[in-house]
C-alpha cells in the first residue's frame, strides 16, 4: 500500500518559537494532503486541505496565520506552527490521497507528530 | 453539513467473542463512502474496511464486517473472533463521493478493550 511519512514524530519546543512538521508521500504522488489535529482520546479534527501548487483551504475556526501550510510538490506538504503556545500542544496527523484514476477513495495516513510546547 | 456519530465511547469484549461498534451519520447526499479506521496505541491510522454507498452488499474483510443500512444512515462494525491485537480506538468516517478533495469526517471514536 501507499506510504506516508511524517517527521518529526515528536517535538518539544519553547513557547513563542515556530515548529515545522513535514508530510511526505513516499511511493505515490499526492495532489491533495490533509492536516488533522487530535487531542488525547478524542477524534481527528480536520484543520486544512492542502493542494499542490495552490493555497490551502482552512476549516472554520483554524487560524491560517498560525498554522502555515505549504504544499510545494506532489510528495511534500509542511505544517508550520508559528509562535507556538502550550495550547497548541497536540498530536498532528497528515493524510494524502492519490490522484486521478489511481484514486481509490482511500486516504493514507502518516504516523503523526506529537508537539509539546513548554 | 455531514456529521458522524459514535455513541459508544468505550466497549469491551472477551477474546474470541464478537463485538459490534455502532455508527450513525447524517447527510443529504446519495453517493458517498464510509470507512472504519483503527488507531492502536502507536496512533497510526489503519483502514479496517470501506463501503461504497451505492453498493447494497455489506463489505467484509476477514473477521471484520459491516452492517450498512442506508435508509437508517447506520454503519456498524462487527468484529468476530476478537483478538488482543484488536484493542484500539475505532473511528467511523464519511467521505463524499462528489467533489475533488476527498476529505474525511470522523466520528468521536470508540475505545475497544479486549479481555484475555
Amino acid at each position: 500500500g501507499a506510504v506516508v511519512s511524517q517527521h518529526p514524530s515528536r517535538v518539544i519546543c519553547k513557547s513563542g518559537t515556530s515548529v515545522k512538521i513535514e508530510c511526505r508521500s513516499l511511493d505515490f504522488q499526492a495532489t491533495t494532503m490533509f492536516w488533522y489535529r487530535q487531542f488525547p482520546k478524542q477524534s481527528l479534527m480536520l484543520m486544512a486541505t492542502s493542494n499542490e501548487g495552490s493555497k490551502a483551504t482552512y476549516e472554520q475556526g483554524v487560524e491560517k496565520d498560525k498554522f502555515l501550510i505549504n504544499h510545494a510538490s506532489l510528495t511534500l506538504s509542511t505544517l508550520t506552527v508559528t509562535s507556538a503556545h502550550p495550547e497548541d500542544s497536540s498530536f498532528y496527523i497528515c493524510s494524502a490521497r492519490t490522484s486521478g484514476r489511481a484514486f481509490t477513495g482511500e486516504l493514507f495516513f502518516g504516523e503523526g507528530s506529537r508537539l509539546t510546547v513548554l | 453539513a455531514q456529521t458522524v456519530t459514535q455513541s459508544q465511547p468505550e466497549m469491551s469484549v472477551q477474546e474470541a467473542e464478537t463485538v459490534t461498534l455502532s455508527c450513525t451519520y447524517d447527510t443529504s447526499e446519495s453517493d458517498y463512502y464510509l470507512f472504519w479506521y483503527k488507531q492502536p496505541p502507536s496512533r497510526q491510522m489503519i483502514l479496517v474496511i470501506r463501503q461504497e454507498a451505492y453498493k447494497q452488499q455489506n463489505a467484509t474483510e476477514n473477521r471484520f464486517s459491516v452492517n450498512f443500512q442506508k435508509a437508517a444512515k447506520s454503519f456498524s462494525l462487527k468484529i468476530s473472533d476478537s483478538q488482543l491485537g484488536d484493542a484500539a480506538m475505532y473511528f467511523c468516517a464519511y467521505r463524499s463521493a462528489g467533489g475533488n478533495t476527498g476529505k474525511l469526517i470522523f466520528g468521536q471514536g470508540t475505545t475497544l478493550q479486549v479481555k484475555p
